[in-house]
C-alpha cells in the first residue's frame, strides 16, 4: 500500500524556519512527480510546490516563493520542504502528495499523506 | 492567480442527487480534478480527467467539464458521502483549488 507519513510540523514563531519530511513507501518513489499542499484549519486546500522526480522542474505558488524550498531524495524515498521567513497565514496543515510522472496537467495528485501541522504565532 | 468557485454548501436527502458546480475561466480547456475530504481525514482522489473514476469509488460518482463549469454528480446520495469536496484545475504550472463545497446529507 502506498503510505506518505508528514514529519516535522510544530510551533514556531514568525519569522523562524521549519523543514518538513514525508516519508515515502509502497510505490516508486522515485517515478513519482511530488506535491506539497497545505490546509489552514478550518478552510480549504492551497496547493504549495511541486518537485519532478530528477529534481529538474521545482514550482512554487506565488504566496511561498522565495521562502519555500522543495526538494526530494530518491534514495532515502523522502520529500522535504524547508520553509523559511514564516509568517503567521502559513499556519495550516500540511500534505505531501504524490502525482504519476508525465503530463502534470494530465496525471491526477492521487495519493495524500494524513498531513503534519504548522503553526506560526506572532 | 486562477480563480475556481464552488457553492460554500449543499444538503441532499439520502438517495437523491447532489450537484457540484466549479466555475472557472475557459475551465472546460483544462482537466478537471475532484477531491472529497471527511472531517480529520486527508483528501481522497474521487474524479480524474474530468470524468475518470479511480479505482475503489463507487458509480455513484460521475463528472462532467465543458465551457467554464465543471460538475460532480453523486447519484443516490448515502449518509458516506457527507464531506466536503474540492475541484482542482492546472493553470500556468500551478495547481489551483476550488473553494470547496461541503455536501450534508439529511
Amino acid at each position: 500500500d502506498v503510505q506518505l507519513v508528514e514529519s516535522g510540523g510544530g510551533l514556531v514563531q514568525s519569522g523562524m524556519s521549519l523543514t518538513l519530511s514525508c516519508a515515502a513507501s509502497g510505490f516508486a518513489f522515485e517515478d513519482h512527480v511530488m506535491h506539497w499542499v497545505r490546509q489552514p484549519p478550518g478552510k480549504g486546500l492551497e496547493w504549495v510546490s511541486r518537485i519532478d522526480w530528477r529534481s529538474d522542474t521545482l514550482v512554487y505558488a506565488d504566496s511561498v516563493r522565495g521562502r519555500f524550498t522543495i526538494s526530494r531524495d530518491n534514495a532515502k524515498r523522502t520529500l522535504y520542504l524547508q520553509m523559511n521567513s514564516l509568517r503567521t497565514e502559513d499556519t495550516a496543515f500540511y500534505y505531501c502528495a504524490s502525482q504519476a510522472n508525465g503530463d502534470y496537467s494530465q496525471n491526477p495528485i492521487d495519493s495524500w499523506g494524513q498531513g503534519t501541522l504548522v503553526t506560526v504565532s506572532s | 492567480s486562477y480563480d475556481l468557485t464552488q457553492p460554500p454548501s449543499l444538503s441532499v436527502s439520502p438517495g437523491q442527487t447532489a450537484i457540484i458546480t466549479c466555475s472557472g475561466d475557459k475551465l472546460g480547456d483544462k482537466y478537471a480534478f475532484w477531491y472529497q475530504q471527511k472531517p480529520g481525514q486527508s483528501p481522497v482522489l474521487v474524479i480524474y480527467q474530468d470524468t475518470k473514476r479511480p479505482s475503489g469509488i463507487p458509480e455513484r460518482f460521475s463528472a462532467s467539464n465543458s465551457g467554464n463549469t465543471a460538475t460532480l454528480t453523486i447519484s443516490g446520495t448515502q449518509a458516506m458521502d457527507e464531506a466536503d469536496y474540492y475541484c482542482q484545475a492546472w493553470h500556468r504550472g500551478i495547481a489551483f483549488f476550488g473553494t470547496g463545497t461541503r455536501v450534508t446529507v439529511v
